[in-house]
């Protein structure tokens, strides 16, 4: 079933500007991911954080994590370009993966 | 290394005809996954396969059925297909079990309109 929710569900931003999404979730998770789809492309994975875990970061990446809230959050810094792209969280909690709608963002040069 | 392969890239097809979507991994991935993309609706998981020779249903799996004779291919096939079907098609593996995580490889997708 679908439990990723992410918001908001678009994002216009300047180049160089700090890109922030959030993404909640109903039930316990073994893990919750971040993947990216540019436009008529395949998803790819971008961060995964264990539910042991309330931070990571990889990159430009800021990935959060609170249980109990049932929430994370998505954070990209000094955003490029290339960076357009829609975003989607996805939950494992049963070794199959929950995705949400997806968040759109767009970068302005 | 190519990873996923899906064809065809895109599919005109008339309500009421048969189609298989294929989906072949060089990845030696033991889990196979189809989802649906809807425009609002996110990834939507249709069927998956955790190893040769099993499948199951994910969240919207009626009018589709697969098969997984083997580990590198997992095809979709839609016995008499309706207009709600048009959608873009993903294939995904995974390396499921041989570490306590699950991402997933997406293929490029099948867009397929059906009339």
């Amino acid at each position: 079933s679908q439990q990723g929710e992410e918001d908001p569900q678009a994002l216009s931003i300047q180049e160089g500007e700090n890109a922030t999404m959030n993404c909640s979730y109903k039930t316990s998770i073994n893990n919750l991911q971040w993947y990216r789809q540019n436009s008529g492309r395949g998803l790819v994975h971008l961060i995964l954080i264990r539910s042991n875990e309330r931070e990571k970061h990889s990159g430009r990446l800021r990935v959060t994590l609170d249980t109990s809230k049932k929430s994370s959050s998505l954070l990209i810094t000094a955003s490029r370009a290339a960076d357009t792209a829609s975003y989607f969280c996805a939950t494992d909690g049963n070794n199959r993966l929950a995705f949400g709608k997806g968040n759109q963002v767009v970068v302005i040069p | 290394t190519a990873g996923i392969t899906q064809a065809p890239t895109s599919q005109i097809l008339a309500a009421g005809r048969s189609m298989t979507l294929r989906c072949t991994q060089d990845m030696r991935h033991n889990a196979m996954y189809w989802y649906r993309q809807d425009l609002g609706l996110g990834l939507r998981l249709i069927h998956y396969s955790n190893t040769a020779g099993t499948t199951g249903k994910g969240e919207v799996p009626d009018g589709y059925s697969v098969s997984r004779a083997n580990t590198d291919d997992f095809p979709l096939t839609l016995a008499s297909a309706v207009p709600s079907q048009t959608s873009v098609y993903f294939c995904a593996s995974s390396d499921f079990g041989s570490s306590d995580y699950n991402e997933q490889f997406f293929g490029p997708g099948t867009r397929l309109t059906v009339l």
